[in-house]
């Protein structure tokens, strides 16, 4: 019964290239929640997907960040044009349910994407 | 805006010592808080949940306590073990898609 699903591991790009996130969550479920965590600094949430929709992407910067969750394969968390500043972990959750109130289903998240930029 | 703060940042203990982690937050207005451990190099662990109704959960050696109207939540973790080092996570949900984290605990048990 895997967990969720994160590759690569590490990820390197030089400044002005594209990076790919891939995750696939916990079978069964179709909530997907990115976070970013910066170097000595808590995870941030980016953005919220169920499949084939963005519920929320509060978090995530309007420029160059994009995700998606189609309705078959992996969510994709794309970063255009990195800069040295989006070098962090990225991790992505996913839960089987909405995570509203009364809820009590955790989410389960995968080993991380590093993302070292150059 | 809701900040959560997690006091100390780094912990060492000697193996078998009893230990509390503290989470404070600053917006009562929460669903549920949770305490998640992350290893080097991996992803996060859920511990232990609490709903905004309840006041504490307890599974083996964790007991976490949850005092809403003063925005705080203790991690007690008995006879610790080598194998609980870590960095302890304590995140509050504040929304359906919401999880707000701080910034983690270092925890090392010395043997």
């Amino acid at each position: 019964n895997a967990g969720v699903m994160q590759n690569p591991r590490h990820l390197v790009r030089r400044r002005g290239q594209e990076a790919r996130l891939r995750c696939s969550p916990m079978k069964g479920h179709s909530h997907v929640y990115w976070y970013r965590q910066l170097p000595e600094e808590g995870l941030k949430f980016m953005v919220y997907l169920q499949k084939e929709n963005i519920i929320d992407e509060s978090g995530m910067p309007k420029e160059r960040f994009s995700a998606e969750f189609p309705k078959e394969g992996p969510s994709i968390l794309r970063i255009q044009q990195v800069v040295r500043g989006d070098s962090a972990a990225y991790f992505c959750a996913s839960s089987l349910t909405d995570q509203g109130p009364g809820d009590n289903s955790p989410l389960h998240f995968g080993n991380g994407t590093r993302l070292t930029v150059t | 805006k809701q900040e959560v703060t997690q006091i100390p940042a780094a912990l060492s203990v000697p193996e078998g010592e009893n230990l509390v982690l503290n989470c404070s937050f600053t917006d009562s207005a929460i669903y549920n808080l949770q305490w998640f451990r992350q290893d080097p190099g991996k992803g996060l662990t859920s511990l232990l949940l609490i709903q905004s109704s309840q006041r504490e959960q307890t599974s083996g050696r964790l007991n976490a306590s949850l005092d809403k109207s003063s925005g705080r939540s203790t991690l007690y973790i008995a006879a610790s073990q080598p194998g609980d080092s870590a960095t302890y996570l304590c995140a509050v949900r504040a929304g359906a898609n919401n999880l707000f984290f701080g910034t983690g605990t270092r925890l090392t048990v010395i043997p």
